[in-house]
């Protein structure tokens, strides 16, 4: 009965490789968000999405597309992956109401070689 | 546009004693804010939130957080430190419908 779920845990991947994380969250909730947490923690959106709809597109490059195929779901697709890109990508979901906590999955560790 | 401080990148305290993370947050409107708890290699857990109520939240685990206005501050306490408090603790701020913006986090150390 896990709120967030994301998959996989871990990706090990080399330079240039297209790879995709996916994300479910079964809280009912109307938004779900992707953020980077980088070598030193910090946390930094990267889209928002309110059901289905992209609301929240920061300067992210375009080689990450998100993309929602109904308000359950939130993957990031990432091509031509590049060194920089190695982190931690975590998803998160919330009622729209500012006052609603996000809710975070367990995070995928990507590692580009 | 809306931020967090966290003052002390890390922050150690012997098992028993106070612990003080401090967290200064700017915001334009009436913020809501929160702490978040990280543990090696897991997600972030909610710990606590100030949603416009009482200025005194308390959360899990025993930790409570104090929401001063005149100081922009909302400091995390907890009386007395427990070595499972080891983590990396996160301050944020969200007004409205933005996502949560977060400080750049405070790591826990509790020396036996």
């Amino acid at each position: 009965d896990t709120a967030v779920s994301q998959t996989p845990k871990y990706l090990v991947t080399q330079m240039g490789n297209d790879k995709s994380i996916k994300c479910e969250q079964n809280l009912g909730h109307d938004t779900m968000y992707w953020y980077k947490q980088d070598s030193k923690k910090f946390l930094k959106i990267m889209f928002s999405y309110n059901n289905k709809e992209l609301i929240i597109n920061e300067t992210v490059p375009n080689r990450f597309s998100p993309k929602s195929p109904d308000k359950a779901h939130l993957n990031l697709h990432i091509n031509s992956l590049e060194l920089g890109d190695s982190a931690v990508y975590f998803c998160a979901s919330s009622q729209e109401q500012g006052g609603s906590p996000l809710h975070f999955g367990n995070g995928t560790r990507l590692t580009v070689t | 546009a809306q931020s967090v401080t966290q003052l002390g990148s890390h922050v150690s305290v012997s098992e028993g004693a106070l612990v003080l993370l401090r967290c200064n947050y700017s915001s334009s409107v009436p913020p809501y804010l929160f702490w978040y708890v990280q543990y090696p290699n897991q997600g972030l857990q909610l710990l606590l939130k100030y949603t416009s109520a009482a200025t005194l939240v308390k959360g899990i685990n025993g930790f409570e957080a104090e929401f001063k206005k005149s100081e922009t501050s909302f400091h995390l306490t907890k009386p007395s430190a427990h070595m499972s408090d080891a983590a990396e603790y996160f301050c944020a701020v969200r007004s409205g419908n933005t996502p949560l913006v977060f400080g750049k986090g405070t790591r826990l150390s509790v020396i036996a």
